[in-house]
């Protein structure tokens, strides 16, 4: 069960915008609008910050916005703030199953 | 506020097992799915199975790796989900997350419990 490809790291300043793609294949990413994005902090536990490809659950900045096109599934955040900081994750259903992305470590210079 | 407590980590060796609890607060406990997620140290995140409410007949689905060595249960009358863990294996050390599972997505999680398989 491959996991779903994301890049290892990316970096911004504060106040730019970012994007991680999370790539996948026709039998999760594509086929489904189930893709969601976790946040997590050294030490802590994830928490989501994108559910159903786009949706943000209540709480979360309206700074974080999804996409899909095809098989990659996309995070933007804007006005990167030092907070922002953190281990990013990708998950997506793929029929009576789930797979997550390998993370991309997200360093706000 | 959704609350979801594991326990019952430790250190266990090859072959053995151990059960994780997971104590729910915060939300109707019984109308939710519910999930298991694990995280090896220093490396992503990884998924190990669900079962589905009442309604849904409480059948479980399980990742590859663990299937057929991991049982995922509920006790709805008292709130808590669990995870049997037989035949345990060096690879399966990990951080094992609680999570209120949704539509393809992990609503909340739980801190956490480590389970070490180590001789």
């Amino acid at each position: 069960q491959s996991a779903l490809t994301q890049p290892a790291s990316v970096s911004g300043s504060p106040g730019q915008s970012i994007t991680i793609s999370c790539t996948g294949t026709s039998s999760d990413v594509g086929s489904y609008n189930f893709v969601s994005w976790y946040l997590q902090h050294p030490g802590k536990a994830p928490k989501i910050m994108i559910y159903e490809v786009s949706k943000r659950p209540s709480g979360v900045s309206n700074r974080f916005s999804g996409s899909k096109s095809g098989n990659t599934a996309s995070l933007t955040i804007s006005g990167l703030q030092a907070e922002d900081e953190a281990d990013y994750y990708c998950c997506s259903y793929a029929g009576n199953r789930l797979v997550f992305g390998g993370g991309t470590k997200l360093t706000v210079l | 506020e959704v609350q979801l407590v594991e326990s019952g980590g430790g250190l266990v060796e090859p072959g053995g097992s151990l059960r994780l609890s997971c104590a729910a607060s915060g939300f109707t406990f019984s109308d939710a799915w519910m999930s298991w997620v694990r995280q090896a140290p220093g490396k992503g995140l990884e998924w190990v199975g669900r079962i589905k409410y009442k309604t849904d007949g409480r059948t479980p689905d399980y990742a590859a790796p663990v299937k057929g060595r991991f049982t995922i249960s509920r006790d709805d009358s008292k709130n808590t989900l669990y995870l049997q863990m037989d035949s345990l294996k060096t690879e399966d050390t990990a951080v094992y997350y609680c999570t209120q599972y949704d539509s393809g997505s992990f609503l909340s999680w739980g801190q956490g419990t480590l389970v070490t398989v180590s001789s």
